[in-house]
């Protein structure tokens, strides 16, 4: 059973829609990173989130933690091809927990 | 400024042969990681060393060993390797937000 869920699991949608993936707990992190991967490489840190309720922007990534810092989203705005990848979150807990992943894809 | 390297890039182990991969960061991090990584299962933590010196189980640590050789440098053994093992581990560097190498693939036969 993993610690974070992560879903979906898989996402496939066409340049330009929105979309929102979701990173869900039932334990306290005091606090949670977002990766996203590509194949054949290493996870590569997007954002850190410390605060409940915190709200980053990263150009059309809004990631979001949730007040009880259970868990997160990750919503991107007109998605784009190069946005294809393994998106990873990753809550700390005295050691790193990763969740699944979202595979998502976006078709041109 | 290389970042976090790993050695070997692919590997292939008959079962019980054993092996060490390699890993070197040189963003001065007290804390170094390994993970597996399996499909549909993420990332899982093996082992990790919080400072120079020690070193702490993670999630999933039997079967192997590490050793944090100095600040920099945190390898990670496999005294008789599995089809189980079977995976691709990666290395990272980093307390909060951490930084990982390219990654090793791994296949046991």
């Amino acid at each position: 059973t993993q610690l974070l869920e992560q879903s979906p699991q898989f996402l496939s949608i066409q340049e330009g829609e929105n979309l929102t993936v979701y990173c869900n707990s039932s334990s306290v992190f005091s606090s949670l990173q977002w990766y996203r991967q590509e194949p054949g490489e290493g996870p590569v840190l997007l954002v850190t989130v410390v605060t409940g309720g915190e709200v980053k922007k990263l150009k059309r990534l809004t990631f979001q933690f949730g007040d009880a810092r259970k868990d997160s989203s990750l919503h991107i705005t007109a998605a784009q091809p190069g946005d294809t990848g393994l998106y990873l979150c990753a809550g700390d807990n005295n050691d790193m927990r990763f969740g699944a992943g979202t595979r998502l894809t976006v078709k041109p | 400024n290389a970042g976090v390297t790993q050695t070997p890039k692919f590997q292939v182990l008959k079962t019980g042969q054993s092996m060490t991969l390699q890993c070197a960061q040189d963003m001065n991090h007290n804390s170094m990681y390994w993970y597996r990584q399996d499909p549909g299962m993420g990332l899982r933590l093996i082992y990790y060393s919080a400072s120079e010196g020690t070193t702490d189980k993670g999630e999933v640590p039997n079967g192997y060993n590490v050793s944090r050789l100095n600040k920099r440098e945190f390898s990670l053994r496999l005294e008789s390797a599995a089809p189980s093992q079977t995976s691709v581990y990666f290395c990272a560097s980093g307390r909060y937000e951490q930084y990982f190498g390219p990654g090793t693939r791994l296949t046991v036969t």
